[in-house]
């Protein structure tokens, strides 16, 4: 079983450029959700969707763009990334807004 | 301030031996309380989940128990293995005006060693 997959698992930026981080679920969940997770800290919510074409902020959105055309892909934009995006990012999805959430193995971004 | 504490943020045990990790929670309303184990390099992957009607829930060598009227929680782990090594982490999450946004702690790092 595939579950959430994301692409890639590392990459290095330099300031200013761009990137999409790509995830998608064959679980058929309608709830994605795309999180970061700093050094000795709790994951923080970026962007969620609740199905295809509905997208809302989350927690930390200033920086990060996404779009959800299809229920299975929820891609992550990074415009003109900076160094305060260097972190770890996983993307989730769940059945139901309100239950259990499946993680990507996460992407680990760095930017220099 | 970060409403999911855990305690400790790390441990060491040696293989065969219980331990027994702690989290205090401020989010309300409350819908329920997750514990997720993540490997290193990982993303994190849930062990239990429950509701403010459930006081114990296990899975395996894993036991959790909540008391929601003190707000608490706390993740057993019996004859531990080597691959019990991992970030465990306690999520929250709120009532169902909030259901997006789950409260993580930090995690309690714990390696077991041989």
């Amino acid at each position: 079983n595939a579950g959430v997959t994301q692409t890639p698992k590392f990459r290095i930026l330099k300031i200013g450029q761009s990137m999409t981080l790509q995830c998608t679920q064959d679980m058929n969940h309608n709830y994605m959700y795309w999180y970061r997770q700093d050094p000795g800290m709790g994951l923080k919510l970026i962007y969620y969707s609740v199905g295809a074409g509905i997208t809302d902020k989350g927690e930390v959105p200033n920086g990060y763009n996404v779009s959800r055309s299809t229920t299975e892909d929820f891609p992550l934009r990074l415009e003109l990334a900076a160094p305060s995006q260097t972190s770890v990012y996983f993307c989730a999805s769940s059945p139901l807004g309100n239950t259990e959430a499946f993680f990507g193995q996460g992407t680990r971004l760095t930017v220099v | 301030k970060n409403q999911v504490e855990q305690s400790p943020q790390s441990l060491i045990i040696l293989e065969g031996k219980n331990c027994t990790l702690q989290c205090n929670y401020t989010v309300s309303p409350f819908s329920n309380l997750r514990w997720y184990k993540q490997d290193t390099g990982r993303g994190p992957v849930s062990l239990t989940i429950m509701t403010f009607s459930e006081n114990t829930k296990s899975n395996g060598r894993y036991t959790a128990t909540l008391d929601a009227d003190t707000k608490q929680s706390s993740l057993h782990i019996t004859a531990s293995q080597l691959s019990d090594s991992a970030s465990y982490i306690c999520v929250v999450s709120g009532g169902l005006d909030s259901w997006g946004k789950l409260q993580f702690g930090a995690g309690t790092q714990v390696v077991v060693t041989p």
